[in-house]
């Protein structure tokens, strides 16, 4: 069985903190991760992909990947009350290339 | 935004029933895919189309069939409708297998 796991949570963390949300994958061949954001009642957002192992930046958000030990985070710098909501992530299995499995998600409150 | 309409976005009808959910893109995207999510399972895909007439079957496709006659519309057909199908429905679409992908406003379907 394939699977994405992620923390089961919730997380909370202060305003301003930084927030890291961790996600382990059972397919060593998987070539691609992406992180999407999720508001209460909304659709999945896209907000990171990575495709190497290291790190990937985008304003707030740091992605990062290390295929060795299955593992992919997010983490995000100077936590906001606004990115307050359930992260997914997600990879293409070796032979699915066209098939994102997802993982079930981690919820996140950042408190004023 | 992608260019993706999900229709109806509301919809209660009764167990056997048939109902069909329709997906229309702008984007021009070769894949197009439908998901389901409920709580404590995550996303889960349905089916998925790698092009016109061409589709192939998610991890949960039992009790549900597509079509995809054109490019820019992928239909999920329930042919007749159980509780169980009950669910929030993504419609997804990406440009080539690997790329990100970018999820529609979704259809929140009860079946009483």
């Amino acid at each position: 069985q394939k699977e994405v796991e992620q923390n089961s949570g919730p997380l909370s963390v202060p305003e301003g903190a930084i927030a890291s949300l961790n996600c382990t994958y059972s397919d060593r061949g998987s070539q691609s991760f992406f992180w999407y954001r999720q508001y209460s009642g909304k659709s999945p957002e896209l907000i990171m992909f990575i495709y190497s192992n290291g790190d990937k930046e985008d304003g707030r958000f740091t992605a990062q990947l290390n295929k060795a030990s299955q593992y992919v985070s997010l983490l995000i710098r100077d936590s906001q009350p606004s990115d307050s909501a359930t992260y997914l992530c997600a990879t293409h299995y070796t032979g699915a290339n066209s098939k994102l499995t997802f993982g079930k998600g981690i919820t996140l409150s950042v408190r004023p | 935004d992608a260019g993706i309409t999900q229709s109806p976005r509301h919809k209660v009808t009764e167990t056997g029933t048939p109902v069909t959910l329709r997906c229309h893109q702008t984007e021009n995207h070769r894949y197009m895919y439908w998901y389901r999510q409920d709580p404590g399972h995550g996303l889960r895909l349905i089916h998925y189309s790698y092009g016109v007439k061409d589709t192939d079957k998610g991890e949960v496709s039992d009790g549900y069939s597509v079509s995809r006659s054109k490019t820019e519309d992928f239909l999920l057909t329930l042919e007749s409708a159980t509780s169980s199908q009950t669910s929030v429905y993504f419609c997804a679409i990406s440009e080539q297998g690997e790329t990100p992908m970018h999820f529609g406003d979704g259809t929140r379907l009860s079946i009483l």
